[in-house]
C-alpha cells in the first residue's frame, strides 16, 4: 500500500459526459501528479499541483481539469467524454516535486466510456 | 525521439535464475532521475528503486540493483533469484531536472516479464 488514496476504482460513464476522479496524497506530501494510461498511448504525464499551485502540465486535453485544495487532495475533473478518454488515470504524489523525488503511485481509476 | 527505450517487449525467464530488464534513456540535461516500476496484472504502480544521475554507486534496493552506465545512457534492472511473484509489467521512467524540473515521469513502453516455474 503506498498510502496514495484514489476514488472510485471503476467508473463506467458514457459519451459527453462529466467526470470527477479524486486522490489523496500520502501524508506530509505536497506534490500530486496525474497520469492517463491507455493501450494506445502508454503512460502519460498529465499535470502536476504542488501545494495547491498548478506546477506543469503534460499531455493534458483542454476538455481535462485539475485542482488541488487546500488540504492537498486533488480532483481531476474530464469532460465532454469521448470513446478515446477510456483508460486508467493514476494520481501519484511526491514530498516536495523535485526531480529527485520518488512519486508513489495510487490504484489508479479505470475509467470506461461507453 | 523517445526518450525512454525498453527494447524487451516480452521475456520468460525460469525461476530462481537472475534476469535484466533493459533500459536507454536520452536526455541533454545533467541532473536527472530514473526509476523502475513494477505494476502487476491488479494494475497497481509499484515503486522498486531510484538512481539519480550524480551518484556514485548502482542503487540496490533487496533483490533489485540498477546497472547504471552512464556513459551509454542505460539504466538496466536486475532482479535476483526471480520469484513466480516477479511476474509483471515493468516499466523504466526519467524525470529531468533536480530542483527546477516540475514535469512528470517519461515511462517507457514497458517489459512484461512471465516467470516460469
Amino acid at each position: 500500500d503506498s498510502g496514495v488514496t484514489q476514488t472510485p476504482k471503476h467508473l463506467i460513464t458514457a459519451t459527453g459526459q462529466r467526470v470527477t476522479l479524486r486522490c489523496s496524497p500520502r501524508s506530509g506530501d505536497l506534490s500530486v501528479y496525474w497520469y492517463q494510461q491507455s493501450l494506445d498511448q502508454g503512460l502519460q504525464f498529465l499535470i502536476h499541483y504542488y501545494n495547491g499551485e498548478e506546477r506543469a502540465k503534460g499531455n493534458i486535453l483542454e476538455r481535462f481539469s485539475a485542482q488541488q485544495f487546500p488540504d492537498l487532495h486533488s480532483e481531476l475533473n474530464l469532460s465532454s467524454l469521448e470513446l478515446g478518454d477510456s483508460a486508467l488515470y493514476f494520481c501519484a504524489s511526491s514530498v516536495v516535486g523535485a526531480g529527485t523525488d520518488t512519486q508513489y503511485f495510487g490504484p489508479g481509476t479505470r475509467l470506461t466510456v461507453l | 525521439a523517445q526518450k525512454i527505450t525498453q527494447t524487451q517487449p516480452g521475456m520468460f525467464v525460469q525461476e530462481k535464475e537472475a534476469v535484466t530488464l533493459d533500459c536507454t534513456y536520452d536526455t541533454s540535461d545533467p541532473s536527472y532521475g530514473l526509476f523502475w516500476y513494477k505494476q502487476p496484472s491488479s494494475g497497481e504502480m509499484i515503486f522498486l528503486i531510484y538512481q539519480g544521475s550524480y551518484d556514485q554507486q548502482n542503487a540496490t534496493e533487496g533483490r533489485y540493483s540498477l546497472n547504471f552506465q552512464k556513459a551509454r545512457k542505460s539504466a538496466n534492472l536486475v532482479i535476483s533469484a526471480s520469484q513466480l511473484g516477479d511476474s509483471a509489467m515493468y516499466f523504466c521512467a526519467m524525470r529531468e531536472g533536480r530542483w527546477g524540473g516540475a514535469d512528470g515521469l517519461t515511462f517507457g513502453k514497458g517489459t512484461h516479464l512471465i516467470i516460469q516455474p
